[in-house]
């Protein structure tokens, strides 16, 4: 069975830091590009960032680059992104997702809620 | 970044009744556009990728077409699951983005 599992979420305070982790298992993991997509509260999807099947490739949406670092870990099957400088408006629930056509992922998490308030 | 816009935000129907909602793009995606369906407290779920080819395990009376900037996403008679928000997307050009959703709610 396919399954990505995400944790790491949590209320954190405006220009705090939180790092993601998604857990991958049931598929060829290092196989694939895989990415964080989020979305705030009542609102629609924005794919956060995305990184190739061995990490060398990396890009970021404008509104998080220099802020948010996507890395992978094959070895462990496990997905990271630090969050840093964190703002109200990252507050979301995070997805991880991933599959075998690149950009139109198949396998996704349940989520990690992220809050960002003071 | 390329917008994508559907139409109409919202439909009501009822079990049975076939239904089409659109994706338009700001510019050309190719064939790149996929169709995900949520509902709620749930991840999305991939429907349709690259405009016409179904994801592994979606029924034969879910369908999608168009090329370029137009796409349709075709549910030939509505289940009560199917009663959901549908969102376009397109790996044309990154950064990938997502369209603004349409609710699909039963009547």
């Amino acid at each position: 069975e396919v399954q990505l599992v995400e944790s790491g979420g949590g209320l954190v305070q405006p220009g705090g830091s939180l790092r993601l982790s998604c857990a991958g298992s049931g598929f060829s993991f290092s196989s694939y590009w895989i990415q964080w997509v989020r979305q705030a509260p009542g609102k629609g999807l924005m794919w956060v960032s995305r990184t190739n099947n061995d990490g060398s490739s990396t890009n970021y949406a404008d509104s998080v680059k220099g802020r948010f670092t996507i890395s992978r870990d094959n070895a462990r099957n496990t997905l990271y992104m630090q969050m840093n400088s964190l703002r109200a408006e990252d507050t979301a629930v995070y997805y991880c997702a991933s599959g075998p056509v690149v950009g139109a992922p198949e396998y996704w998490g349940q989520g990690t809620q992220v809050s960002v308030s003071s | 970044e390329i917008v994508l816009t559907q139409s109409p935000a919202t439909l009501s129907l009822s079990p049975g009744e076939g239904v089409t909602l659109s994706c338009r793009a700001s510019q050309s995606v190719s064939s790149y556009l996929g169709w995900y369906q949520q509902k709620p407290g749930q991840a999305p779920r991939l429907l349709i990728y690259d405009a016409s080819k179904r994801a592994t395990g979606i029924p034969a009376r879910i369908s999608g077409s168009g090329s370029g900037t137009d796409f349709t996403l075709t549910i030939g008679s509505l289940e009560p699951e199917d009663f959901a928000l549908y969102y376009c997307q397109q790996r044309s050009n990154w950064p990938y983005t997502f369209g603004q959703g349409t609710k699909l709610e039963i009547k």
